[in-house]
């Protein structure tokens, strides 16, 4: 059972564009949500933290939204840069998890020149 | 600041040998998880330890073990390895054990023929 779930497997976005990459989950025990990108060989790299008593982190050029409701997740890139295209991972944690974190299966951004 | 250091980088065994990888966390962080990548799974935990003391375990055989040293530096075993068991292993650090930001090496890519 995938609690936490990237169904887009792939985006496109032109340079200069906004980039949305989506992230659901099902475990409502679920209370701090990160967003990682990974290079082909090389560890993910945090981008951005939300924890569930907020709606919306910024950081920069990056925007984590969450909608508890929905239990859904959205990480905003403006504006894209090519730089920017790597596999991007969401992930959760729960309460008393400790570091144990419940992975997406990413989403692969291409951003465009 | 010295990052999370793995070794090796690269490693190729056969089926039914063992394996011990190596992770040293970043200076003054106390906790070491350590995660494995599959193209069929993603990204999964394995376990974490807290100051030499297993905090959590993921949903893996008895085969994966791992262990802690009093200079926080983490090692993992797989014994009796399976084809399956070829993956990326990643360890990551933190400060500690609750909400942090995990910082990744770039992982002991393991090959299981």
């Amino acid at each position: 059972d995938q609690q936490v779930k990237q169904n887009s497997p792939s985006l496109s976005v032109q340079e200069g564009r906004i980039s949305i990459l989506n992230c659901d989950y099902t475990n409502s025990m679920f209370d701090y949500f990160l967003w990682y990108k990974k290079y082909p060989a090389e560890g993910p790299t945090f981008l951005i933290s939300i924890s569930s008593i907020k709606d919306k982190n910024e950081d920069g050029r990056f925007t984590v939204f969450l909608n508890k409701s929905a239990k859904h997740l959205s990480l905003h890139i403006v504006p894209s840069q090519p730089g920017d295209s790597a596999v991007y991972f969401c992930a959760a944690n729960g309460n008393n998890a400790g570091n144990m974190l419940t992975f997406g299966g990413g989403t692969r951004l291409m951003v465009k020149p | 600041k010295a990052g999370v250091t793995q070794t090796p980088r690269y490693l190729i065994k056969t089926r039914g040998q063992q394996v011990t990888l190596s992770c040293s966390p970043i200076s003054g962080h106390r906790s070491v998880s350590w995660y494995q990548q599959t193209p069929g799974q993603g990204l999964q935990f394995l376990f974490e330890y807290f100051s030499e003391t297993q905090r959590n375990k993921g949903n893996f055989p008895g085969r994966f073990s791992g262990r802690q040293f009093s200079n926080s530096r983490s090692e993992m075993n797989v014994s009796t390895l399976e084809l399956g068991d070829s993956a990326l292993y990643l360890c990551a650090s933190s400060a500690s054990t609750t909400n942090e930001k995990l910082f990744f090496g770039s992982g002991t890519q393991l090959s299981v023929l």
